[in-house]
C-alpha cells in the first residue's frame, strides 16, 4: 500500500459545526502532517508529528485541533470555523523527520465553511 | 518559514517546445523536491535533490539543486500535453519539513 487515504472528500459545515478530517497510511512512515491549500496558492504547513508526538504548530488557530491516535492515523479536529477557512486540507507522510525523503500526499479534503 | 520564489508563475507552450523553471530562496535548504499537482489531487512527488550542484534526470525532466542549495531550477525537454499541471518547489528544513514555493503553471498546447 503506497497510498495515503483522505476522508471525507468534501465537506460542507456551518460555523457552529464541530466535523473530523482524518487521514491513515499504512506504508510505516512515522512522520505525518497537515497542509491547507487555498485555490491557486501553494500548500501552507499547519501541523507536524514525528512518531505521533506533535513537533510543530505553524502558528495554527485553536479551532484547529490535530491528533494522532496512533502511527497510521491522523486527525484534524474542526469547531467553529470562519468562511475564511474554505480551502483543500492535505495530509502527508514521510518515512521520518529530520532525513531528505519524498512526502506521500493524500488527494485532500474539499473544505466549505458557510 | 521559508520563503521560495519560482518564475515564471505562468506558461503557456506548444507541444514539443522546451521549457524551464527556477526556484530561488536566500535560504539554506538540507534537500529540496519538486512536486506536480493537478486540480482536485494532492502534489505527487518528482523528484529529491540533496547534494549541492547535483542533477538528476527523470525522462525528459532534468532537475538541478544550486551548489549553495538555495535554488533550483526544472527544465522540460520537448513538453507534452501530459505535462500540464501545477509544478511546486518544496524546500526542506534540517527536521524534513517542506515549504512550498510560489508555483508554477503550465499549460501545454497539442
Amino acid at each position: 500500500d503506497t497510498e495515503v487515504t483522505q476522508t471525507p472528500k468534501h465537506l460542507v459545515m456551518g460555523m457552529t459545526n464541530k466535523k473530523s478530517l482524518k487521514c491513515e497510511q499504512h506504508m510505516g512512515h512515522r512522520a505525518m502532517y497537515w497542509y491547507k491549500q487555498k485555490a491557486k496558492k501553494p500548500p501552507e504547513l499547519m501541523f507536524v508529528y514525528s512518531y505521533e508526538k506533535l513537533s510543530i504548530n505553524e502558528s495554527v488557530p485553536s479551532r484547529f485541533s490535530p491528533e494522532c491516535p496512533n502511527s497510521s492515523l491522523l486527525n484534524l479536529h474542526l469547531h467553529a470555523l470562519q468562511p475564511e477557512d474554505s480551502a483543500l486540507y492535505l495530509c502527508a507522510s514521510s518515512q521520518a523527520a529530520g532525513q531528505s525523503y519524498g512526502y506521500t500526499f493524500g488527494s485532500g479534503t474539499r473544505l466549505t465553511v458557510v | 518559514t521559508q520563503l521560495l520564489e519560482q518564475s515564471p508563475q505562468f506558461l503557456s507552450i506548444q507541444e514539443g517546445e522546451n521549457l524551464t523553471v527556477y526556484c530561488n530562496s536566500s535560504s539554506v535548504f538540507s534537500s529540496l523536491q519538486w512536486y506536480r499537482q493537478e486540480p482536485g489531487e494532492g502534489p505527487v512527488l518528482l523528484v529529491t535533490v540533496v547534494t549541492g550542484g547535483e542533477v538528476k534526470k527523470l525522462k525528459r525532466l532534468t532537475f538541478q539543486f544550486g551548489d549553495a542549495r538555495k535554488d533550483s531550477s526544472l527544465h522540460i525537454t520537448a513538453a507534452q500535453p501530459g505535462d500540464t499541471g501545477l509544478y511546486l518547489c518544496a524546500g526542506a528544513d534540517g527536521a524534513n519539513n517542506l515549504f512550498f514555493g510560489t508555483g508554477t503553471r503550465l499549460t501545454v498546447i497539442p
